[in-house]
């Protein structure tokens, strides 16, 4: 079974620094997907990004990128200039392909993320 | 496009009664998937269901139930609710054509049993 690690529970920047939230995941799968999520207090589940293992390029969206190390089974986040509606429960999450059977996503334990302004 | 709606929002219940949960995907969508949300538990997977099937179950008690209509809606029930299953119940749809795996989610239920 796959599992997914979020070591840090907490995170605490200022305004316009830059983050990094890290993730591992365990699986023995060759081609899987990985994903961030973002919950802010709304509760509201919001994507950020997705990256396709078979894809060696890292995935970019905007001030969000990821550092994916597909040995090494990490796959983090970098918040860039961070702003004040990126604090949020930040969500990791794995999925294996969908010919592997039905859609599932494994969820780390998150990551509280305050920007301090 | 419009997103995945949840229905209701808020929902208080005694423990004994039963529950039943809508959601509505994104216009195209064909998956539905269920997630329970706890401070304790964290997010785990309830089930998936694509064309009316379920595909896919969490390892939840079979109190848990769901389906999915001809139009892709999904209703989630919860039997004889007990105190444990008070928790954020989110709802997630997906295009399911090729690559698109990605899910989208609503902006849940949030279930509080007495």
């Amino acid at each position: 079974a796959q599992t997914v690690t979020q070591s840090q529970p907490e995170m605490s920047v200022q305004e316009a620094e830059t983050v990094t939230l890290s993730c591992t995941y365990d699986t023995s799968e060759s081609n899987y997907y990985l994903f961030w999520y973002k919950q802010p207090p709304s509760r509201q589940m919001i994507l950020v990004i997705r990256q396709e293992a078979y894809k060696q390029q890292n995935a970019t969206e905007n001030r969000f990128s990821v550092n994916f190390q597909k040995a090494a089974k990490s796959f983090s986040l970098k918040i860039s200039d961070s702003q004040l509606g990126d604090t949020a429960m930040y969500f990791c999450a794995f999925m294996k392909p969908l010919i592997q059977g039905a859609q599932k996503l494994v969820f780390g334990q998150g990551t509280r993320l305050t920007i301090n302004p | 496009k419009a997103g995945v709606t949840q229905t209701p929002r808020y929902l208080i219940k005694t423990r004994g009664q039963q529950v039943t949960l809508s959601c509505s995907p994104i216009s195209g969508h064909r998956s539905v998937s269920w997630y329970q949300q706890t401070p304790g538990q964290g997010l785990q997977f309830l089930f998936e269901y694509f064309s009316e099937t379920q595909r896919n179950k969490g390892n939840f008690p079979g109190r848990f139930s769901g389906r999915q209509f001809s139009n892709s809606r999904s209703e989630m029930n919860v039997s004889t609710l007990e105190l444990g299953d008070s928790a954020l119940y989110l709802c997630a749809s997906s295009l399911v054509a090729g690559s698109q795996e990605t899910q989208y989610f609503g902006p849940g239920t949030r279930l509080l049993v007495l």
